[in-house]
């Protein structure tokens, strides 16, 4: 079955700084990736979905690239604040209904003022 | 707009004693329902997902149980709590039609602690 590794686990980094976290995948077949952001205590908030096979996904202070011929998926966030602080996790599905996600095991990831 | 209600918030249990945790969905006919598992730590393990009333499909049981009694709800239920189940229970939905009707909706999860 699909298998997912996600890294880095945890990520220290510094206001204004760049933090990149880095998906790999298995299955050729994976359709849809998505991108979760955790709050502490709290539940999983939807960021971001592609699917293109090169693909460029700007959101609010952050871009996704999928690279389906690598099998990567990466998530920027360009100049972190400490709001950014939080547990992110990708995910892959296929594309039948049953609506499978594969998740990474997440990345910590803090940002100090 | 749909909403995903978890029902209770948080729950202390005693180990051996009997579990029902709820999730309900408004504003979505048919929705594909799930049922995740997050230990202390952060992974993610969907136990249970059901495509329709009366469905559900297991995906690791961790001796939990969970009905789809009425279109809009899913029930996660156990009668012996075991201390490894405490942890945080999400329930998901989504439109589950392939594709990026795969996307997974989260409520707001239940904190469960077994002592």
């Amino acid at each position: 079955g699909e298998q997912v590794e996600q890294r880095p686990p945890h990520l220290s980094v510094r206001e204004g700084d760049s933090a990149v976290i880095t998906c790999t995948y298995t299955d050729p077949n994976s359709y849809y990736f998505f991108w979760y952001k955790q709050e502490p205590g709290a539940s999983l908030q939807l960021l971001m979905k592609v699917f293109s096979s090169t693909e460029i996904n700007e959101g609010q202070g952050f871009t996704v690239l999928l690279n389906k011929k690598d099998k990567r998926l990466s998530l920027n966030l360009t100049a972190a604040h400490p709001g950014d602080s939080a547990a992110y996790f990708c995910a892959v599905s296929d594309n039948t209904n049953t609506g499978k996600l594969t998740f990474g095991d997440g990345t910590v990831l803090t940002v100090k003022p | 707009a749909q909403t995903i209600h978890q029902w209770p918030v948080a729950e202390i249990k005693a180990v051996g004693s009997p579990l029902s945790l709820g999730c309900t969905i408004k504003g979505k006919s048919s929705p594909n329902l799930y049922w995740y598992w997050q230990a202390t730590g952060g992974t993610l393990q969907q136990l249970f997902y059901s495509i329709t009333v009366g469905q559900v499909e297991s995906v690791v049981q961790l001796n939990l149980s969970a009905s789809r009694p009425k279109d809009d709800q899913f029930i996660l239920s156990t009668e012996k709590l075991l201390l490894s189940h405490s942890g945080f229970y999400l329930c998901a939905w989504s439109r589950g039609t392939g594709g990026s009707q795969n996307t997974l909706y989260f409520g707001a999860g239940t904190r469960l602690s077994v002592l």
